[in-house]
């Protein structure tokens, strides 16, 4: 089963824009991740939060992870057109060893 | 190029033949991990190995999938009997212990 879910499914905006995606979960967690992918292609690892951080950021990254409400998200600044991809976040459960368990994404689409 | 590898890229198969993927993970990461992507979804964790041992695998691998691990080094997932549910991309990740996973470009089944 998936316990991230990514909100929205799809989000289009403009270049130059920033871009805004959450993540929500069910149970705790060691860390959170967030991963881009490309149409049919592998997923590239953009940054992870632990539980104990709040705010976290890389580059035109920022992530911030509330784990009363168990949410988490994920602002691209100044977005650009090779930003288009589908962002899924990633949950390590405690005592998961890494197995994670992924939302189903949201698909960014960054329009020149 | 020193990310993980996975062959072959795309597989079409007809239904009831089996088949195998490869995955060659990050040298010296002593973990590897077998996702499986279907269309619009997240990834979803199959079964992950530390060294040569397999040490979890989910319910979602049923017994007409195998994955070992020899040498603890790369990786072969076998799908028996191939059925049309079964088409998917599988994702193969590898990490040191405590680390965050490097994900491969992944294998893409279409199972006619």
């Amino acid at each position: 089963s998936q316990q991230g879910e990514e909100d929205p499914q799809a989000l289009s905006i403009q270049e130059g824009e920033n871009a805004t995606m959450n993540c929500s979960y069910k149970t705790s967690i060691n860390n959170l991740q967030w991963y881009r992918q490309n149409s049919g292609r592998g997923l590239v690892h953009l940054i992870l939060i632990r539980s104990n951080e709040r705010e976290k950021h890389s580059g035109r990254l920022r992530v911030t992870l509330d784990t009363s409400k168990k949410s988490s998200s994920l602002l691209i600044t100044a977005s650009r057109a090779a930003d288009t991809a589908s962002y899924f976040c990633a949950t390590d459960a405690a005592g998961s060893n890494y197995k994670l368990t992924f939302g189903k994404g949201t698909l960014l689409t960054v329009n020149p | 190029d020193t990310g993980v590898s996975q062959d072959p890229r795309h597989k079409i198969t007809k239904r009831g033949q089996n088949v195998t993927f490869r995955c060659d993970p990050i040298s010296e990461h002593n973990r590897l991990y077998w996702y499986r992507q279907t269309l619009g979804q997240g990834p979803e964790f199959l079964t992950y190995f530390q060294n040569e041992a397999q040490l979890e695998k989910s319910r979602l691998l049923s017994d007409r999938f195998s994955a070992e691990r020899p040498k603890g080094s790369f990786s072969t997932l076998e799908i028996q009997r191939t059925e049309q549910g079964d088409s998917a991309m599988y994702l193969c990740a590898s990490s040191l212990l405590g680390l965050a996973p490097y994900f491969g470009p992944g294998t893409r089944l279409t199972v006619l």
